[in-house]
């Protein structure tokens, strides 16, 4: 079982530069999502989606943009890459039906991508 | 905004010792999440207690929730090497579907 696949692993851009970061899951959840790690900040999320088509934003959605084509994918796209978003990337996803029936569902992380900006 | 936050930011402590995290939030819950981050890697979800729950078990591992103080701690007993990590708890706010609120986490350390 793959669970949640991101890539790459490690990025360098140079400011203004544009970037697709990866997400895939192969346990059909229905809700995905982006947060970004920085020291002492904890994890914030980015955006998220509740199945294919269906978009929103989270807390620090500035920057980024996402699209959801299919269940599995989750994009996260930097259409102009700043200093100010080097940070670690976290794609998680969740059955939203469990959190229907049950109030909450853990979520499933991938590894992460490493992001820097010069 | 981050909702709540965790204390202590670090704990270190022997092996065979017990470690014990807090966590605090302000606003309603549906449920609240306690996930662990071993240095360089992804989020481990360790446990998850509902709004209608106070107490939860998993192996090492006791969860309490107190939704009067808004309050939640983590406590691991018999301590090992390999539990060193960072620990976080995620909130799970009510009407917020799936989004998870992190806090800044714990780091904890487990000397031998």
């Amino acid at each position: 079982n793959a669970g949640v696949t991101q890539t790459p692993k490690f990025q360098v851009l140079k400011t203004g530069q544009s970037m697709t970061l990866q997400c895939a899951q192969d346990m059909n959840h229905e809700y995905m999502s982006w947060y970004r790690q920085d020291p002492g900040m904890g994890l914030r999320l980015i955006h998220y989606s509740v199945g294919a088509g269906i978009t929103d934003q989270g807390e620090v959605p500035n920057g980024y943009n996402v699209s959801r084509s299919t269940t599995e994918d989750f994009p996260l796209r930097l259409l102009s890459a700043a200093p100010s978003q080097t940070s670690v990337y976290f794609c998680a996803s969740s059955s939203q039906r469990g959190a229907v029936l049950s109030g909450g569902e853990k979520l499933f992380f991938g590894s992460g991508t490493q992001l820097s900006v010069l | 905004s981050q909702q709540g936050e965790e204390d202590p930011q670090a704990l270190s402590i022997q092996e065979g010792e017990n470690a014990t995290m807090n966590c605090s939030y302000k606003t309603s819950i549906n449920n609240l999440q306690w996930y662990r981050q071993n240095s360089g890697r992804g989020l481990v979800h360790l446990i998850l207690i509902r709004s209608n729950e106070r107490e939860k078990h998993s192996g090492r591992l006791r969860v309490t929730l107190d939704t009067s103080k808004k309050s939640s701690s983590l406590l691991i007993t018999a301590s090992r090497a390999a539990d060193t990590a960072s620990y976080f708890c995620a909130k799970g706010l009510t009407g917020g579907g799936n989004k998870l609120t992190f806090g800044t986490g714990t780091q904890l350390k487990v000397e031998l």
